[in-house]
């Protein structure tokens, strides 16, 4: 088993070009999580979906930032333009919580050190 | 403010010692969950306690939870180099089909000297 892949793992990239980050999760899962992680803001969720819709994109910081999930196996998140304040590591997790009992347990990849200059 | 608060921020202990990270939430909860985090990588999940769930033991970790007192430790005895990371609690208002959604805390730092 692979685990959530996400590339790339590093982005460096000027103040206002656009800025694409990607996620693979884990095979059969029905939940995908974007998460950003700061060491002012600590660990904060972005937006989720279930079985490819948006769940709850409340955390998304402005509009400049949007989610997309066009399939089970693959989901982006796009920050178009980019500022520095949006520097920061940027994880994707996926979660099973279908079928019987609800499970919580989220998976998480290595994360994408995003900084923007 | 977070919904899950960390105490202490950073602890520093010899190897073979037990070490002990308290969690406190203001919201009643579905579930608590505590993750593990090597430097420069992703969390990985450590274990679940349910709200009707007091204690919980996994390996070298044991979990309790107090509802009234809305807070959570975790320890891990018998601690061994490997175990430097930085712990986070994570709290679960409800079922992710329900709207229910992971609050993360802002995380205990631990470092274990051999």
């Amino acid at each position: 088993d692979a685990g959530v892949i996400q590339s790339p793992r590093h982005e460096v990239t000027e103040m206002g070009q656009e800025v694409t980050l990607r996620c693979k999760p884990i095979s059969g899962h029905d939940y995908l999580f974007w998460y950003r992680q700061t060491m002012m803001r600590g660990l904060e969720l972005l937006i989720y979906f279930n079985n490819n819709v948006p769940i709850d994109d409340s955390g998304m910081p402005e509009d400049r930032f949007s989610a997309k999930m066009p399939n089970a196996s693959f989901s982006t998140l796009k920050i178009q333009p980019s500022e520095p304040r949006d520097s920061a590591v940027y994880f994707c997790a996926s979660s099973l919580a279908k079928s019987g009992r609800a499970k919580y347990e989220q998976f998480f990849g290595p994360g994408t050190r995003l900084t923007v200059l | 403010s977070q919904q899950g608060e960390e105490d202490p921020q950073a602890l520093s202990i010899q190897e073979g010692e037990n070490a002990t990270m308290n969690c406190s939430y203001k919201t009643s909860i579905n579930n608590l969950q505590w993750y593990r985090q090597n430097s420069g990588r992703g969390l990985v999940h450590l274990i679940l306690i349910r709200s009707n769930e007091r204690e919980k033991h996994s390996g070298r970790l044991r979990v309790t939870l107090d509802t009234s007192k809305k807070s959570s430790s975790l320890l891990i005895t018998a601690s061994r180099a490997a175990d430097t990371a930085s712990y986070f609690c994570a709290t679960c208002l409800g079922p992710y089909n329900q709207g229910g959604k992971l609050i993360f805390g802002q995380g205990t730092e631990l470092s274990v000297k051999p």
